[in-house]
């Protein structure tokens, strides 16, 4: 049973609009929530994250939302550029991650 | 400076063979780990050490097994290789006190 849901397997954005990631987890006991970006044939890089005790984070063009009742996080990019053409993972837990099976986000000039 | 490296980057090899994987980082950190990325693309923890120390095992086979020689180094030994052992394997590190791991570039498996 899958225990954090990536439920769009891609996404398409034009270039300078935003981008919209989300991610769905079951476990209310989760303490942090974490954004990874993974380009084909490299690691997933650390992007963002958030505790349980904020429901926004901001790092430059990317945000982060957390929405415990929901049980729901997302990733906003503004504005989108053709670099972040990857896949984006979001991870929830803290020593041990769950991984949601990713979005690939494609940004078109 | 490769933070996170792992070797070989590749790896084709028979059924039925053992073989190894080494990861090295290069940042300090205590505790490090091995995920399984699938066919279906999910990213699945295996292992963690701390310190040298197991201290998480998921459900894997014990064909597979750790080996922490130091605190910088975890390698992954997998035995009598089977068809579904075929996959991208990664190496990640994790400091004290962070929440974010870092990974190595991944090694693919293919198992004919």
């Amino acid at each position: 049973d899958q225990q954090v849901k990536q439920n769009s397997p891609s996404l398409s954005v034009q270039e300078g609009r935003i981008s919209i990631l989300n991610c769905d987890y079951t476990n209310s006991m989760f303490d942090y929530f974490l954004w990874y970006k993974k380009y084909p044939a490299e690691g997933p890089t650390f992007l963002i994250s958030i505790s349980s005790i904020k429901d926004k984070n901001e790092d430059g063009r990317f945000t982060v939302f957390l929405n415990k009742s929901a049980k729901h996080l997302s990733l906003h990019i503004v504005p989108s550029q053709p670099g972040d053409s990857a896949v984006y993972f979001c991870a929830v837990g803290g020593g041990k991650l769950i991984f949601g099976q990713g979005t690939e986000l494609s940004v078109k000039p | 400076d490769t933070a996170v490296s792992q070797t070989p980057k590749y790896l084709v090899t028979q059924m039925g063979n053992d073989k190894s994987i080494k990861c090295e980082q290069n940042l300090g950190h205590d505790t490090m780990y091995w995920y399984k990325q699938d066919s279906k693309k999910f990213l699945k923890i295996m292992f963690s050490y701390n310190n040298k120390e197991l201290i998480i095992n998921e459900t894997v086979p014990n064909r597979f097994s750790p080996k922490s020689p130091d605190k910088a180094h975890l390698n992954l030994h997998i035995n009598s290789l089977e068809l579904g052992d075929s996959a991208v394997y990664f190496c990640a590190s994790k400091g004290t006190g962070g929440i974010e791991q870092y990974f190595g570039p991944g090694t693919r498996l293919t198992v004919t």
